[in-house]
């Protein structure tokens, strides 16, 4: 059991590069999330899912886009990277209870 | 609209000597209360959580939480620190039955066990 795992773990983009950050969780948890992490700042929710097929808006959605194909999968797109958008991501899942069970991160740097 | 405040940017501590981390939340409705930890370069992993019942909440590595309505509080407290216990520890409130996406963090708090 992984549990929820996320590709790739470091990235380095040129400003206006595209690119698609994926999440993965084997525990058939029905809702997903993909929140950024900033210094002093917390965790911000980017957009999440409640179940195959859905998607919706979190807190800091602008800049990003994402799709669950699978329910097993979410994606989380940068179609054209700017600097702002340097963070750290997580990925992380629910089954209920609000009790969320997160990834690694992915470390993006956007120069 | 929730909030949460974690009252302390960083806190250092003596090894063994007991800590809290301070958590204050508002919430015009009832509430689930979680503290998660974060070890460097890793994601968060839940320590402990206050669903209902029992106010005083024991989570993993010999910490402990009390829930106090009246003052809008969940307290993070360890009576004796190990150097191993050097993270950041995040305070989060969430809307009941909602799965999760009304969970808001706080902005942390990092623990620094020194020997």
């Amino acid at each position: 059991n992984a549990g929820v795992t996320q590709t790739p773990k470091f990235r380095v983009l040129k400003t206006g590069q595209s690119m698609t950050l994926l999440c993965a969780q084997d525990m058939n948890h029905e809702y997903m999330y993909w929140y950024r992490q900033d210094p002093g700042m917390g965790l911000r929710l980017i957009h999440y899912s409640v179940g195959e097929g859905t998607t919706a808006k979190g807190e800091v959605p602008d800049g990003y886009n994402v799709s669950r194909l699978k329910k097993q999968n979410f994606l989380l797109g940068l179609e054209s990277a700017a600097p702002s958008q340097t963070s750290v991501y997580f990925c992380a899942s629910t089954s209920g209870q609000n009790e969320q069970y997160f990834g690694p991160g992915t470390r993006l740097t956007v120069t | 609209a929730q909030s949460v405040t974690q009252l302390d940017s960083q806190v250092p501590v003596f090894e063994e000597a007991p800590v809290e981390l301070r958590c204050n939340y508002s919430s015009s409705v009832s509430v689930y209360l979680f503290w998660y930890v974060q070890y460097p370069n890793q994601g968060l992993q839940l320590l402990l959580k206050y669903l209902s019942g029992s106010t005083l909440v024991k989570g993993i590595n010999g910490f402990e939480a009390e829930f106090n309505k009246s003052q809008t509080s969940f307290h993070l407290r360890k009576p004796s620190v190990h150097i191993s216990d050097t993270a950041e520890y995040f305070c989060a409130v969430s809307e009941p039955n909602t799965g999760g996406f009304k969970t808001i963090f706080g902005a942390g708090t990092r623990l620094f066990v020194k020997a």
